[in-house]
């Protein structure tokens, strides 16, 4: 079955820290990956995606994630988070007619 | 240019009622999507409509649930007979070219409320 997996429904950070959020996926096909944020009172946005070439891929606001094949997972990163960062981050898998999302992970950055 | 627009925005229905929501997706855009965000769930797949093609409604969950798009723009889900777990955020989504994996421009949903 196609799924996909985020581990941390809930992250709180301290302004400055490093950000990891796991996301895992089960898929059959050519895998399409992407993570989707949504910021406080706004709608869903695309915050980065991979479809072939270099694992590491670099979205807007110095987000980055990396797709590793062998362990199916996609997990994003940010060196150091800002406020400004607090929203709810959805990875996503499929192809271009439907996407499949995770649950979403909440993220708030304390001052 | 203008996003993606839904209406109502909110909407409160009593159970059996039918409701209907609306979605005015970027001009230009060939492709429309429906999901539906439940409390603490992920975006749950709806339906897709792309150009002229039959739409793919694999993910509507049951038969009170259904959706057209009129000339290839606008969209409208109906929902019949609501239910109290039909209660949920429900997102429309369009994309210029899907075949070339064009991102997903989402609006900013109506929330159903049914009581």
């Amino acid at each position: 079955a196609q799924s996909v997996s985020q581990h941390n429904h809930h992250v709180i950070l301290s302004e400055a820290a490093s950000l990891e959020l796991g996301c895992n996926y089960s898929y059959g096909g050519t895998v399409n990956l992407f993570w989707y944020v949504q910021y406080p009172g706004q709608h869903l946005q695309l915050l980065l995606k991979y479809f072939s070439g270099d694992p590491l891929v670099k979205g807007i606001k110095g987000f980055e994630a990396e797709f590793i094949k062998s362990k199916f997972s996609f997990n994003l990163r940010k060196p150091s988070v800002q406020w400004s960062d607090t929203a709810e981050y959805f990875c996503a898998v499929g192809g271009y007619n439907k996407l499949i999302f995770g649950a979403g992970t909440r993220l708030a950055v304390h001052p | 240019g203008a996003g993606v627009s839904q209406s109502p925005s909110n909407k409160v229905t009593e159970k059996g009622k039918d409701v209907e929501l609306r979605c005015d997706p970027i001009s230009g855009h060939t492709a429309l999507y429906w999901y539906r965000q439940s409390l603490g769930q992920g975006l749950e797949f709806l339906i897709y409509f792309q150009g002229n093609s039959a739409p793919d409604k694999s993910g509507l969950p049951s038969d009170r649930f259904s959706a057209e798009r009129t000339g290839g723009s606008v969209s409208t889900l109906t929902i019949q007979r609501t239910q109290q777990e039909d209660s949920a955020v429900y997102l429309c989504a369009s994309s210029l070219d899907p075949s070339r994996n064009s991102p997903l421009h989402f609006g900013n949903g109506t929330r159903l409320t049914v009581t």
